[in-house]
């Protein structure tokens, strides 16, 4: 089992969708949650850290369950602007360890 | 300027060279890793650095070494190259968790 699973893609979505990214993790251990995202050839860039309440930044919102190992990203309302890959991010291990696991991304391609 | 580059960004180059890769930040930060990516698989760590007098191995670290040459620069080497790591090659750097990625290398070996 991998450690970090997402999603299998791509997600075709067209503008102004509502679009849900689902990812698993296990090592109960982890403590620190991210999304990041990749545009194709780039650079992952940091969208995101996801913490226990929930977290919401403008379109996005992002929610973790611990007891379920459950990580999610909800895009509202998809700007083409939003099509890239998504990474689940966890780190490895409890605490401060610096030691990240990837999820394979799952991509979206927004549509006019 | 961006806060971590990486040199060069782009390598051609023949089974059984030597090459090395380069990576500098300007963000302060203690903590240094290279990872590499190919297509379908996540980012997968080659070697990580906690500070200049510490090194240690990724997941994936044969076939591949590492300098902390200072506290901005890592370089990762690959002393003799072989065409399974044709790949996309990322730096990146961190304070704790958070990491900050440099814009990639793609090397190619034939």
């Amino acid at each position: 089992r991998k450690e970090v699973e997402q999603d299998p893609g791509p997600f075709n979505v067209p503008e102004g969708a509502t679009v849900a990214f689902n990812c698993t993790y296990s090592n109960s251990a982890s403590q620190s949650f991210f999304w990041y995202r990749q545009d194709c050839r780039k650079e992952p860039k940091l969208l995101m850290s996801v913490y226990s309440s929930g977290n919401e930044d403008g379109r996005f919102t992002a929610q973790l369950n611990r007891a379920s190992q459950y990580i999610s990203l909800l895009i509202r309302d998809s700007k083409l602007s939003d099509s890239a890959t998504y990474l689940c991010v966890v780190n490895r291990g409890s605490s401060n360890t610096g030691k990240l696991i990837f999820g394979q991304g799952t991509t979206l391609q927004v549509k006019p | 300027d961006a806060d971590v580059t990486q040199t060069p960004r782009n390598r051609i180059t023949k089974t059984g060279k030597r090459i090395m890769l380069e990576c500098s930040q300007t963000k302060g930060h203690d903590r240094m890793y290279w990872y590499r990516q190919d297509p379908g698989l996540g980012l997968r760590l080659i070697y990580y650095s906690f500070d200049v007098k510490d090194i240690n191995k990724g997941e994936i670290s044969d076939g591949y070494s590492v300098s902390r040459q200072a506290q901005a620069k890592f370089s990762l080497s690959l002393e003799s190259a072989i065409p399974n790591q044709t790949a996309l090659y990322f730096c990146a750097t961190s304070f704790y968790n958070e990491q900050f990625f440099g814009p990639g290398t793609r090397l190619t070996v034939l």
